[in-house]
């Protein structure tokens, strides 16, 4: 299994272009997270996915569009990017129903807005 | 509000002197409490889960420990290798995860 990958690695956006951030996972896991991860600072949840076809907020959701179509994918979506928004960008996975909520990382995506 | 906060931000040992690493939450009701080990450029990667005050669980150098206040992770003879950032986390509600800020430990030969 590859776990949770990310794509791209690293990407340089001037302000107020879009881009879309993909994330999957092989684990069939239902649940799926998006985070922000600043210098010195811990991971903030930007949206979550319970399941294919939906989706909620967590604690930064501005700025920022997700949809969920298939149990594997979850991409995020930047309209219009700020450099408030340069930050590091991590997707997890977790599988709640098996009582267990640890949740699996991706490698992350690095985002500089200028 | 649930809250997390780890003390200190960093800490350097020499190889084989052990230390703690601490968590402190407030949090209403206590689901679950995680440690993650996070290197440079990675994804945090994911070490201990604990569910209720007293529990304890072992992986190698490290040991992590819960009370209803705080957790301990205890790092006993590390290496160089288990430098790192080191992230509690709590679970708000059946599915968040809310973190602390991360201790970064560096270990000397």
């Amino acid at each position: 299994n590859a776990g949770v990958t990310q794509t791209p690695k690293f990407r340089i956006l001037k302000i107020g272009q879009s881009m879309t951030l993909q994330c999957t996972q092989d684990m069939n896991h239902n649940y799926m997270y998006w985070y922000r991860q600043d210098p010195g600072m811990g991971l903030k949840l930007i949206y979550y996915s319970v399941g294919a076809g939906i989706t909620d907020k967590g604690e930064v959701p501005n700025g920022y569009n997700v949809s969920r179509s298939t149990t594997e994918d979850f991409p995020l979506r930047l309209e219009l990017a700020a450099p408030s928004q340069t930050s590091v960008y991590f997707c997890a996975s977790s599988q709640i129903s098996t009582g267990t909520y640890e949740q699996y990382f991706g490698p992350g995506t690095r985002l500089t807005v200028t | 509000e649930d809250q997390v906060t780890q003390s200190p931000e960093a800490l350097r040992l020499q190889e084989g002197e052990s230390s703690s690493l601490n968590c402190s939450y407030t949090v209403s009701g206590l689901r679950g409490l995680f440690w993650y080990r996070q290197d440079p450029g990675k994804g945090p990667e994911f070490l201990f889960t604990l569910y209720s005050a007293g529990e304890e669980k072992e992986k190698e150098r490290l040991k992590a420990t819960l009370t209803k206040k705080e957790s301990f992770l205890h790092i006993t003879a590390p290496k160089p290798e288990d430098s790192a950032t080191y992230l509690c986390a709590v679970l708000e509600g059946a599915q968040k995860l809310v973190f602390g800020q991360g201790t970064r430990l560096t270990i000397n030969p």
